[in-house]
């Protein structure tokens, strides 16, 4: 099955800096990556997604890039703030089976003011 | 809508107690999942169901049943319950197959002692 690993654990920035977390996929047939934010005591929550017929998408100050011959994808987070703080999870999944999304472990980032 | 709700919020639990974690939508969601987080470990694929009557294990199912009798409800009964299974417990729901958003529930923290 997927498996999908996520670096770091843990990441601290300074506020207005930016902030990197990177996935690796094992399951070459997986086309859909997506990212989740948890903030503390809440559930996860879709950020921004990205499906493999494309290398980067962008939402304000968040963007995602695939590396399918490489099998990784990353979050790029400019201009933190606080509110950023959070855990973020990526994801990989096999668009259109009945295979349910793979987890990566999880990076606590934390914007220092 | 509601969207996805889970009850109870919290729940201890004895060794060798049984009990049940509730689910619900109210999206028609074809989909639904069950998920375990503990720290370091990311969400982790209990059981899923891809529509009324039709269930699956994921990636830890041991000590777990489910039963998808609707389309809304979706029960994670654990049987004989163990200080392993202490964790936070996530329902979630998305339309179908394809690259559509998965919508989490507020989670059930779960203590056994």
């Amino acid at each position: 099955g997927e498996n999908v690993e996520q670096h770091p654990s843990t990441l601290s920035v300074q506020e207005g800096d930016s902030a990197v977390i990177k996935c690796t996929y094992s399951d070459s047939a997986s086309n859909y990556f997506p990212w989740y934010k948890q903030e503390l005591g809440k559930r996860p929550q879709l950020i921004i997604d990205i499906r493999s017929n494309v290398g980067e998408k962008k939402d304000q100050r968040i963007a995602v890039t695939l590396n399918k011959t490489a099998k990784h994808f990353s979050l790029h987070i400019t201009e933190t703030q606080p509110e950023d703080s959070a855990v973020y999870f990526c994801a990989a999944k096999v668009g259109g089976s009945a295979r349910q999304l793979t987890f990566g472990s999880g990076t606590q980032l934390t914007v220092l003011p | 809508n509601a969207g996805v709700t889970q009850t109870p919020k919290f729940q201890v639990l004895k060794t060798g107690q049984s009990m049940t974690l509730q689910c619900a939508q109210d999206m028609n969601h074809e989909y639904m999942s069950w998920y375990r987080q503990d720290p370091g470990m990311g969400l982790r694929l209990i059981h899923y169901s891809v529509g009324a009557g039709i269930t699956d294990q994921g990636e830890v199912p041991n000590g777990y049943n489910v039963s998808r009798s609707t389309t809304e409800d979706f029960p994670l009964r654990l049987l004989s319950a163990a200080p392993s299974q202490t964790s936070v417990y996530f329902c979630a729901s998305k339309d179908g197959a394809g690259e559509n958003t998965q919508y989490f529930g507020p989670g059930t923290r779960l203590t056994v002692l």
